[in-house]
């Protein structure tokens, strides 16, 4: 079965630093992998999304992430944290063709230090 | 509007009493989803549906039930709430054909059970 971990749960950053959030899948194939950013009080919004090709994948509102098979990992980078990134962010692998749904990870909590 | 519509956005019940949490779509799309939030554990499907005649249990059904009126109506039921179903619900849509869609989400119900 598919998973999907976050090994950070709170990641603290000062704006204007760097950002980078890591993700970890299991899955047999090649996964279609997601990140989503819950703001407070809000739904879930897409950030970006990777099915195949080049493995840098750029996203709404300057956040970008890296696709590595040998690594199982889809980390996601911001080269200057705002203040308004402070969220929460899910990483997810995507439905395959043998019935499994979305699966996602536990969240990484970010906090922007002003 | 929202594309995806949750209704009540929070409510507060007692424990043994019926609660429905409705969901509505403009984005004509086939498939709708239930996930429960809680903290830590990231989003757990709850039950999906792919089109009106088609209903499935996800991995956490139990204590819940589920009606698809129509294409864009997907409503969650707790028969006779309890203390551990307070959480965060999310209702979500999805347009793709087998691993092709992302999710679009609901802002969610946030439901307390006393």
């Amino acid at each position: 079965a598919q998973s999907v971990t976050q090994p950070d749960i709170h990641i603290t950053v000062s704006e204007g630093a760097s950002l980078e959030l890591r993700c970890n899948y299991s899955y047999g194939a090649t996964p279609y992998l997601f990140w989503y950013v819950q703001s407070p009080g809000q739904g879930l919004q897409l950030l970006l999304k990777y099915f195949s090709g080049d493995t840098l994948v750029q996203g709404i509102k300057g956040f970008e992430a890296e696709f590595k098979r040998s690594q199982s990992s889809f980390n996601l980078r911001k080269p200057s944290v705002h203040w308004s990134d402070a969220a929460e962010y899910f990483c997810a692998v995507g439905p395959d063709n043998y019935g499994q749904n979305f699966v996602f990870g536990p969240g990484t909590r970010l906090s922007v230090l002003p | 509007d929202a594309d995806v519509t949750q209704t009540p956005r929070n409510r507060i019940t007692k424990t043994g009493k019926r609660i429905m949490l409705e969901c509505s779509q403009t984005k004509g799309h086939d498939r709708m989803y239930w996930y429960r939030q809680d903290p830590g554990l990231g989003l757990r499907l709850i039950y999906y549906s792919f089109d009106v005649k088609d209903i499935n249990k996800g991995e956490i059904s139990d204590g819940y039930s589920v009606s698809r009126q129509a294409q864009a109506k997907f409503s969650l039921s707790l028969e006779s709430a309890i203390p551990n179903q307070t959480a965060l619900y999310f209702c979500a849509t999805s347009g793709g054909r087998g691993r092709g869609g992302e999710l679009f989400f609901g802002e969610g119900s946030r439901l307390t059970v006393l």
